[in-house]
Protein backbone atom coordinates (compact mmCIF):
# COMPACT_ATOMS: atom_id res chain seq x y z
CA UNK A 1 0.00 0.00 0.00
CA UNK A 2 1.11 3.48 -0.87
CA UNK A 3 2.44 5.74 2.04
CA UNK A 4 4.06 8.99 2.29
CA UNK A 5 7.59 8.48 3.86
CA UNK A 6 9.38 11.25 5.69
CA UNK A 7 13.41 11.73 6.17
CA UNK A 8 15.12 11.89 8.54
CA UNK A 9 13.13 10.49 11.41
CA UNK A 10 15.38 12.40 13.83
CA UNK A 11 17.16 15.91 13.46
CA UNK A 12 19.26 17.45 16.33
CA UNK A 13 20.44 20.80 15.23
CA UNK A 14 21.83 24.18 17.03
CA UNK A 15 19.57 26.89 17.37
CA UNK A 16 20.20 29.03 14.67
CA UNK A 17 20.86 26.55 12.05
CA UNK A 18 18.40 26.11 9.33
CA UNK A 19 16.83 22.81 8.27
CA UNK A 20 15.34 20.93 5.90
CA UNK A 21 12.91 18.19 6.51
CA UNK A 22 11.79 16.10 3.54
CA UNK A 23 8.58 14.02 2.33
CA UNK A 24 7.72 12.18 -0.49
CA UNK A 25 3.68 12.26 -0.83
CA UNK A 26 1.77 9.51 -2.46
CA UNK A 27 2.77 9.97 -6.27
CA UNK A 28 -0.92 10.44 -7.28
CA UNK A 29 -2.11 12.89 -4.36
CA UNK A 30 -3.02 16.29 -4.86
CA UNK A 31 -2.73 18.52 -1.78
CA UNK A 32 0.22 18.66 0.37
CA UNK A 33 0.10 19.79 4.06
CA UNK A 34 3.00 20.14 6.81
CA UNK A 35 2.21 20.25 10.92
CA UNK A 36 3.57 19.75 13.74
CA UNK A 37 3.51 18.21 17.16
CA UNK A 38 4.98 19.96 19.99
CA UNK A 39 5.35 17.46 22.59
CA UNK A 40 2.28 16.67 24.59
CA UNK A 41 0.02 19.29 22.67
CA UNK A 42 -2.37 19.19 19.64
CA UNK A 43 -1.45 18.85 16.19
CA UNK A 44 -0.81 22.00 14.76
CA UNK A 45 -1.06 22.49 10.90
CA UNK A 46 1.09 24.49 9.67
CA UNK A 47 0.84 25.06 5.68
CA UNK A 48 -1.32 23.73 2.87
CA UNK A 49 0.20 23.18 -0.96
CA UNK A 50 -1.55 23.05 -4.08
CA UNK A 51 -0.49 23.44 -7.91
CA UNK A 52 2.63 23.94 -7.04
CA UNK A 53 1.75 27.35 -4.40
CA UNK A 54 0.90 27.87 -0.95
CA UNK A 55 -2.83 27.55 -0.59
CA UNK A 56 -3.48 28.02 2.83
CA UNK A 57 -0.97 28.77 6.07
CA UNK A 58 -0.95 29.48 9.62
CA UNK A 59 0.12 32.13 11.95
CA UNK A 60 2.73 29.97 12.97
CA UNK A 61 4.36 29.77 9.21
CA UNK A 62 6.09 32.78 9.73
CA UNK A 63 8.90 34.05 7.17
CA UNK A 64 11.46 31.91 8.80
CA UNK A 65 9.56 28.98 6.84
CA UNK A 66 9.04 27.77 3.36
CA UNK A 67 7.58 25.22 1.84
CA UNK A 68 8.71 23.66 -1.69
CA UNK A 69 8.07 20.49 -3.93
CA UNK A 70 11.58 20.94 -6.27
CA UNK A 71 11.16 17.79 -8.23
CA UNK A 72 7.26 16.76 -8.51
CA UNK A 73 8.03 14.06 -5.89
CA UNK A 74 9.55 15.85 -2.66
CA UNK A 75 7.85 18.30 -0.58
CA UNK A 76 10.66 20.51 1.96
CA UNK A 77 9.59 22.33 5.16
CA UNK A 78 12.65 24.45 5.62
CA UNK A 79 12.82 26.25 8.61
CA UNK A 80 15.61 28.93 8.18
CA UNK A 81 17.23 30.10 11.59
CA UNK A 82 15.82 27.46 13.76
CA UNK A 83 14.32 28.60 17.80
CA UNK A 84 14.44 26.18 20.78
CA UNK A 85 10.80 26.88 20.48
CA UNK A 86 10.79 24.91 17.11
CA UNK A 87 11.41 21.84 18.37
CA UNK A 88 8.57 19.00 17.51
CA UNK A 89 7.09 16.40 15.45
CA UNK A 90 6.51 17.56 12.63
CA UNK A 91 3.99 15.73 10.27
CA UNK A 92 3.74 15.85 6.52
CA UNK A 93 0.41 14.71 4.67
CA UNK A 94 -1.18 14.54 1.60
CA UNK A 95 -4.60 14.25 -0.26
CA UNK A 96 -5.83 12.16 -2.97
CA UNK A 97 -6.36 12.99 -6.13
CA UNK A 98 -9.77 11.32 -6.54
CA UNK A 99 -12.04 10.28 -3.58
CA UNK A 100 -11.71 11.70 -0.38
CA UNK A 101 -9.93 14.59 -0.86
CA UNK A 102 -10.69 15.56 3.23
CA UNK A 103 -8.91 12.32 3.89
CA UNK A 104 -5.16 13.11 4.62
CA UNK A 105 -2.71 10.47 4.62
CA UNK A 106 0.13 11.06 7.15
CA UNK A 107 3.98 10.16 7.27
CA UNK A 108 5.71 9.01 10.16
CA UNK A 109 6.93 12.41 11.63
CA UNK A 110 10.53 13.69 11.78
CA UNK A 111 11.33 14.60 15.53
CA UNK A 112 13.09 17.87 15.12
CA UNK A 113 15.52 18.70 18.35
CA UNK A 114 16.81 22.41 18.35
CA UNK A 115 19.85 22.67 21.20
CA UNK B 1 -7.51 29.41 20.17
CA UNK B 2 -9.05 25.94 20.31
CA UNK B 3 -11.55 25.55 17.76
CA UNK B 4 -11.88 21.41 18.42
CA UNK B 5 -11.19 20.49 21.93
CA UNK B 6 -11.13 17.20 23.59
CA UNK B 7 -11.39 16.88 27.07
CA UNK B 8 -10.35 13.34 28.10
CA UNK B 9 -6.84 13.51 27.65
CA UNK B 10 -7.00 9.52 28.75
CA UNK B 11 -9.93 6.67 28.51
CA UNK B 12 -9.37 2.85 30.28
CA UNK B 13 -12.11 0.31 29.06
CA UNK B 14 -12.05 -3.35 29.18
CA UNK B 15 -11.70 -5.57 26.13
CA UNK B 16 -14.85 -6.00 24.53
CA UNK B 17 -16.81 -3.32 26.02
CA UNK B 18 -17.55 0.01 24.29
CA UNK B 19 -15.05 2.87 24.46
CA UNK B 20 -16.77 6.17 23.48
CA UNK B 21 -14.36 9.27 22.49
CA UNK B 22 -15.85 12.87 22.66
CA UNK B 23 -14.89 15.67 20.93
CA UNK B 24 -16.17 19.37 21.01
CA UNK B 25 -15.99 21.94 18.55
CA UNK B 26 -16.80 25.74 18.44
CA UNK B 27 -16.69 26.28 14.53
CA UNK B 28 -19.84 26.27 12.72
CA UNK B 29 -18.15 26.30 9.32
CA UNK B 30 -16.89 23.17 9.98
CA UNK B 31 -18.08 20.67 7.18
CA UNK B 32 -15.87 17.57 7.90
CA UNK B 33 -15.10 15.83 10.51
CA UNK B 34 -12.23 13.11 11.02
CA UNK B 35 -11.13 10.82 13.85
CA UNK B 36 -7.32 9.77 13.67
CA UNK B 37 -5.25 7.07 15.35
CA UNK B 38 -2.24 7.75 16.02
CA UNK B 39 0.73 4.91 17.72
CA UNK B 40 3.91 6.11 19.18
CA UNK B 41 6.58 7.03 16.69
CA UNK B 42 3.94 6.69 13.95
CA UNK B 43 2.03 9.50 12.14
CA UNK B 44 -1.82 9.71 12.73
CA UNK B 45 -3.78 7.24 10.50
CA UNK B 46 -6.91 8.06 9.27
CA UNK B 47 -10.32 6.05 10.70
CA UNK B 48 -13.75 7.33 9.84
CA UNK B 49 -15.07 10.65 8.89
CA UNK B 50 -18.66 12.66 8.47
CA UNK B 51 -19.94 15.44 6.91
CA UNK B 52 -21.85 18.10 8.57
CA UNK B 53 -25.11 17.14 6.50
CA UNK B 54 -25.15 13.60 8.55
CA UNK B 55 -25.54 12.49 12.15
CA UNK B 56 -23.48 9.10 12.39
CA UNK B 57 -21.07 7.30 9.97
CA UNK B 58 -20.63 3.02 10.62
CA UNK B 59 -17.35 1.50 9.59
CA UNK B 60 -17.05 -2.11 11.19
CA UNK B 61 -16.38 -1.66 14.47
CA UNK B 62 -15.94 2.18 14.51
CA UNK B 63 -19.13 4.53 14.77
CA UNK B 64 -18.93 8.35 15.08
CA UNK B 65 -21.56 10.07 16.02
CA UNK B 66 -22.07 14.00 15.22
CA UNK B 67 -24.35 16.35 17.04
CA UNK B 68 -24.76 19.79 15.09
CA UNK B 69 -27.04 21.92 17.66
CA UNK B 70 -24.12 20.88 20.83
CA UNK B 71 -21.60 20.98 18.23
CA UNK B 72 -20.08 17.46 19.57
CA UNK B 73 -18.93 14.68 17.69
CA UNK B 74 -18.28 11.15 19.79
CA UNK B 75 -16.22 8.06 18.49
CA UNK B 76 -17.76 4.57 19.82
CA UNK B 77 -15.31 1.32 18.83
CA UNK B 78 -17.51 -1.85 19.78
CA UNK B 79 -16.09 -4.41 20.75
CA UNK B 80 -12.69 -2.65 22.02
CA UNK B 81 -9.56 -4.45 21.59
CA UNK B 82 -5.86 -3.98 23.04
CA UNK B 83 -4.71 -3.30 19.58
CA UNK B 84 -7.09 -0.26 19.43
CA UNK B 85 -5.16 1.53 22.58
CA UNK B 86 -3.48 4.26 20.68
CA UNK B 87 -4.34 8.04 20.89
CA UNK B 88 -7.19 9.15 18.77
CA UNK B 89 -7.30 12.68 17.45
CA UNK B 90 -10.50 14.11 16.71
CA UNK B 91 -10.17 16.61 13.72
CA UNK B 92 -12.74 19.45 11.51
CA UNK B 93 -12.45 20.93 8.33
CA UNK B 94 -13.83 24.47 7.72
CA UNK B 95 -15.76 24.35 4.68
CA UNK B 96 -13.88 28.25 3.53
CA UNK B 97 -10.99 26.11 3.16
CA UNK B 98 -8.60 22.64 3.46
CA UNK B 99 -7.12 23.48 6.33
CA UNK B 100 -7.76 21.33 9.46
CA UNK B 101 -8.02 21.86 13.42
CA UNK B 102 -6.88 19.03 15.64
CA UNK B 103 -8.25 18.15 19.36
CA UNK B 104 -5.21 16.97 21.61
CA UNK B 105 -6.19 14.07 21.48
CA UNK B 106 -7.61 10.84 23.95
CA UNK B 107 -4.85 8.31 24.83
CA UNK B 108 -7.28 4.70 24.93
CA UNK B 109 -6.03 2.32 26.63
CA UNK B 110 -8.32 -1.68 26.31
CA UNK B 111 -7.09 -3.84 29.23
CA UNK B 112 -7.29 -7.34 27.84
Amino acid sequence: EPEVTQTPSHQVTQMGQEVILRCVPISNHLYFYWYRQILGQKVEFLVSFYNNEISEKSEIFDDQFSVERPDGSNFTLKIRSTKLEDSAMYFCASTPRTGFTHTQYFGPGTRLTVL
Amino acid sequence: DQQVKQNSPSLSVQEGRISILNCDYTNSMFDYFLWYKKYPAEGPTFLISISSIKDKNEDGRFTVFLNKSAKHLSLHIVPSQPGDSAVYFCAARANTGNQFYFGTGTSLTVIP
